[in-house]
């Protein structure tokens, strides 16, 4: 139980363009999300919590209009990179929680982006 | 502010020899506190969490850890390594007074034949 998925796995787009990922929670609602980067050979950095229907919730020096965030329904939840540049090539994590285990968090597999 | 620290960037052991990842964390309360484990490319496999009660905590895959409140730590042990437990380990401490959970920089582990 407590699967979380993540599409796609990989992504290549060109500078410019907006990409979308998809974090799904497959076999429970998932009353908040959390979307995290991760830089190579280095930590988690949460970039923002959601939750369901409601405004994402960003943290400090994250943009907010660059790094659009939808938590659409309890198990759906997407970012969307906006005008991505190549600065912003990284592996992006999402996990969710339940309302439950609201401490514990349930990692999707994470997808990597590369903007060329 | 919280915040927890790996002070091992990286560790090699043998296989088949004991383990040990130390994790300091600073929080004012009684700290809810996460083992994470990530291969490369992958996302994060919860180890073991502590909440509360026993201060020795057994996780998957052979795994203890041990809450040790005066030294504000949280030790990952392991008596055997195999070497499938190659890979990035994180320690991590969530917020009791919402869902935010802090990360530490992680601790690469290598495994030796």
């Amino acid at each position: 139980g407590a699967v979380v998925s993540q599409h796609p796995s990989r992504v290549i787009c060109k500078s410019g363009t907006s990409v979308k990922i998809e974090c799904r929670s497959l076999d429970f609602q998932a009353t908040t999300m959390f979307w995290y980067r991760q830089f190579p050979k280095k930590s988690l950095m949460l970039m923002a919590t959601s939750n369901e229907g409601s405004k994402a919730t960003y943290e400090q020096g994250v943009e907010k209009d660059k790094f659009l965030i939808n938590h659409a329904s309890l198990t759906l939840s997407t970012l969307t990179v906006t005008s991505a540049h190549p600065e912003d090539s990284s592996f992006y994590i999402c996990s969710a929680s339940t309302a439950t285990d609201s401490y514990e968090q349930y990692f999707g597999p994470g997808t990597r982006l590369t903007v060329t | 502010a919280q915040s927890v620290t790996q002070p091992d960037i990286h560790i090699t052991v043998s296989e088949g020899a004991s383990l040990e990842l130390r994790c300091n964390y600073s929080y004012g309360a009684t700290p809810y506190l996460f083992w994470y484990v990530q291969s490369p490319g992958q996302g994060l496999q919860l180890l073991l969490k502590y909440f509360s009660g026993d201060t020795l905590v057994q996780g998957i895959k052979g795994f203890e850890a041990e809450f040790k409140r005066s030294q504000s730590s949280f030790n990952l042990r392991k008596p055997s390594v195999h070497w499938s437990d190659a890979a990035e380990y994180f320690c991590a401490v969530a917020h009791t007074g919402g869902f935010k959970t802090i990360f530490g920089a992680g601790t690469r582990l290598f495994v030796k034949a």
